[in-house]
């Protein structure tokens, strides 16, 4: 999974609690990015940074919050305002490099189910 | 608005023969178009884009996509699909203005059957 590192692979809470996702990479790419997973929907963005300190609202980023403080790590805390936050959650980074060409490199998925 | 559609949600094919996955997409201007595949609870490898250039772009694993700008299309292909090709595949396409986002199909379940 190109050397991004999502910990842990499963994880479960109670309703009402927030939990933090871990992300971390070694490829010194600027650009990180946080998806969630649902069956028959593809991926959906939830946030994005193009770098240290920086980051800005995907298309459901309710519910969410990130922070950016290093280069390497990108963590996601989902919430007791999330809905209906049981999904597979998916990490990416990418080259920044002031254009359009590069593809993403994923982390291996956080399954999060909470009951 | 870029988006990228995907019309199929399971293509099936025998061991030995062909694939198609399918990709159309809509975006304005030229496209950055990019394949990924997922194996069960495991995140996205990347298998090729389309930037510019030749048509037929030849990718990891075997895989090789089409690109037809009358049709705005973006096919993923192979020869001779093994057992071990089954998984789910994604089309993407990465928006050229803020080029931070990207836009993914809804998937295309492969199935390869011996």
């Amino acid at each position: 999974d190109g050397g991004i590192t999502q910990s842990p692979k499963y994880l479960f809470r109670k309703e009402g609690q927030n939990v933090t996702l871990s992300c971390e990479q070694n490829l010194n790419h600027d650009a990180m990015y946080w998806y969630r997973q649902d069956p028959g929907q593809g991926l959906r963005l939830i946030y994005y940074s193009q770098i240290v300190n920086d980051f800005q609202k995907g298309d459901i980023a309710e519910g969410y919050s990130v922070s950016r403080e290093k280069k390497e790590s990108f963590p996601l805390t989902v919430t007791s305002a999330q809905k209906n936050p049981t999904a597979f959650y998916l990490c990416a980074s990418s080259i920044d490099g002031g254009g359009a060409t590069y593809e993403q490199y994923f982390g291996p998925g956080t399954r999060l189910t909470v009951t | 608005a870029q988006s990228v559609a995907q019309p199929e949600d399971q293509v099936n094919v025998a061991e030995g023969n062909p694939l198609t996955v399918k990709c159309t997409y809509s975006v304005s201007g030229n496209p950055y178009l990019f394949w990924y595949v997922q194996y069960p609870n495991r995140g996205l490898q990347f298998l090729l884009k389309y930037i510019t250039g030749d048509n037929l772009v030849k990718g990891s694993y075997g895989f090789e996509a089409e690109f037809n700008k009358s049709q705005t299309s973006f096919h993923l292909k192979k020869p001779s699909a093994l057992v071990s090709d089954s998984a789910l595949y994604f089309c993407a396409v990465r928006d050229r203005w803020n080029f931070n986002k990207f836009y993914f199909g809804s998937g295309t379940k492969l199935n390869v059957k011996p």
